[in-house]
């Protein structure tokens, strides 16, 4: 009964290495997002897409690039990773552009070495 | 600096009430928002305040909004070792819904 779930929990790579995090809701919301947080914890906003449709997309390297293949998913892939990588990614979901309350996956630790 | 800002840690005894506080700097906040993340586990909304209330409270949860000092506070009554957590401080501003997180404050509830 998992709400929003991602995969892997734990992602370790070297540097150069290209990657995915996968998230799903099961929640029928429209609107999924993605999160950075770093090792100062904190928390900023990447991308959001509303019913497969990119929304936001903050100041993001373009080695990032997310995909939503249907309105329950959201990925995210990263080409040549660095280390400056090295964060917890964030998955959440909300009903809507204009809910104010998101729903977070369990997060995903992505080492670079 | 920081557009949300808390204190990064409070040790509370059980049974005890802990006052986790926040200040923000933007005075065209919408919505103030607490999040609880536990360990290994994702961010959950807690409760949220809007702008033009002062107070609002849920069971054991106080929220207190006291916009002339842009601060916001969360008092938990009665705190168990179950709220051990991170609590997190968030703020929407203007049109957008997307919030702008604190760094987190981690509460330790010791026996």
């Amino acid at each position: 009964d998992t709400a929003v779930s991602q995969t892997p929990k734990y992602l370790v790579t070297q540097m150069g290495n290209d990657k995915s995090i996968k998230c799903e809701q099961n929640l029928g919301h429209d609107t999924m997002y993605w999160y950075k947080q770093d090792s100062k914890k904190f928390l900023k906003i990447m991308f959001s897409y509303n019913n497969k449709e990119l929304i936001i997309n903050e100041t993001v390297p373009n080695r990032f690039s997310p995909k939503s293949p249907d309105k329950a998913h959201l990925n995210l892939h990263i080409n040549s990773l660095e280390l400056g990588d090295s964060a917890v990614y964030f998955c959440a979901s909300s009903l809507g552009q204009t809910s104010y309350e998101q729903y977070f996956g369990p997060g995903t630790r992505l080492t670079v070495t | 600096g920081e557009d949300v800002e808390q204190s990064l840690f409070l040790s509370v005894r059980e049974g005890d009430s802990s006052v986790i506080n926040c200040t923000y700097t933007d005075s065209s906040s919408t919505y103030l928002y607490w999040y609880k993340q536990e360990p290994g586990a994702g961010l959950q909304l807690l409760t949220y305040i809007f702008s033009n209330m002062d107070m609002k409270q849920d069971q054991r949860l106080t929220v207190l909004l006291n916009k002339k000092d842009k601060h916001l506070s969360l008092r938990i009554a009665d705190t168990q070792t179950g709220d051990s957590a991170i609590y997190f401080c968030a703020e929407t501003l203007g049109g957008s819904y997307i919030p702008t997180f604190g760094r987190g404050t981690s509460l330790i509830v010791h026996p």
